[in-house]
């Protein structure tokens, strides 16, 4: 069946340096959905991309939609701590199921 | 407006019990997905319901069921509860579905012993 992979499982960043996660799709997307989840807490939708090639930004996030609509990335820019969180990355399948990445956990180095 | 409320927050069963959580999604939304989240791990796709059919369904024994009534709102239902059932189950609702982008509800931490 249809996979989403997404890689780094994890980072570790100082604080004032960028983050990016990937995800990779076995197939061509309708669209790519992107999710942070804080810790303890529950994902909160950030935003999707539906043209290929698109890229959109929100502050100091980006998030670029690849060509072929089988691969996005998420940018983080001078991350901050109130950046900690997991990112998931999600598309939907042939069956109206939304396919989940394993997501990225960013870590503040102390 | 309103976002997704699940109830109850937490819950603590004992093995061999069943329990049932409740999901109200955002109103209009038509869409209702529920997810397994255990720790360290990502989201675990139980199953969707849409405008009261089961949409979709994900790896999980036939202990694990869900309906969804008129209003939308949502029940699953955990039979002979195990302890690796423990974990915490999110709702999230969409407009139509995948095409979509999906609010979560805080979710419900069931414990079994």
């Amino acid at each position: 069946g249809q996979q989403v992979m997404q890689i780094p499982q994890y980072q570790h960043v100082q604080e004032g340096e960028d983050f990016t996660t990937y995800c990779n799709s076995s197939t061509t997307l309708s669209n790519i959905q992107w999710y942070k989840q804080r810790p303890g807490g529950h994902p909160v939708f950030l935003i999707q991309l539906v043209k290929s090639g698109e890229v959109k930004k929100q502050k100091r996030l980006t998030f670029q939609f690849g060509e072929a609509k089988k691969n996005s990335s998420l940018h983080i820019t001078a991350t901050q701590t109130t950046d900690v969180g997991t990112y998931f990355c999600a598309g939907p399948d042939s069956n109206y199921q939304l396919i989940w990445g394993a997501g990225t956990k960013l870590i503040i180095k102390p | 407006k309103a976002g997704v409320t699940q109830t109850p927050r937490y819950l603590i069963k004992t093995r061999g019990q069943q329990v049932t959580l409740s999901c109200s999604p955002i109103s209009g939304h038509r869409s209702v997905s529920w997810y397994q989240q255990t720790p360290g791990q990502g989201l675990q796709f139980l199953f969707e319901y849409f405008s009261e059919t089961q949409r979709n369904k994900g790896n999980f024994p036939g202990r694990f069921s869900g309906r969804q009534f008129s209003n939308s709102r949502s029940e699953m239902n955990v039979s002979t509860l195990e302890l690796g059932d423990s974990a915490l189950y999110l709702c999230a609702s969409s407009l139509e579905g995948q095409n979509y982008g999906y609010t979560f509800g805080s979710g419900t931490r069931l414990t079994v012993v």
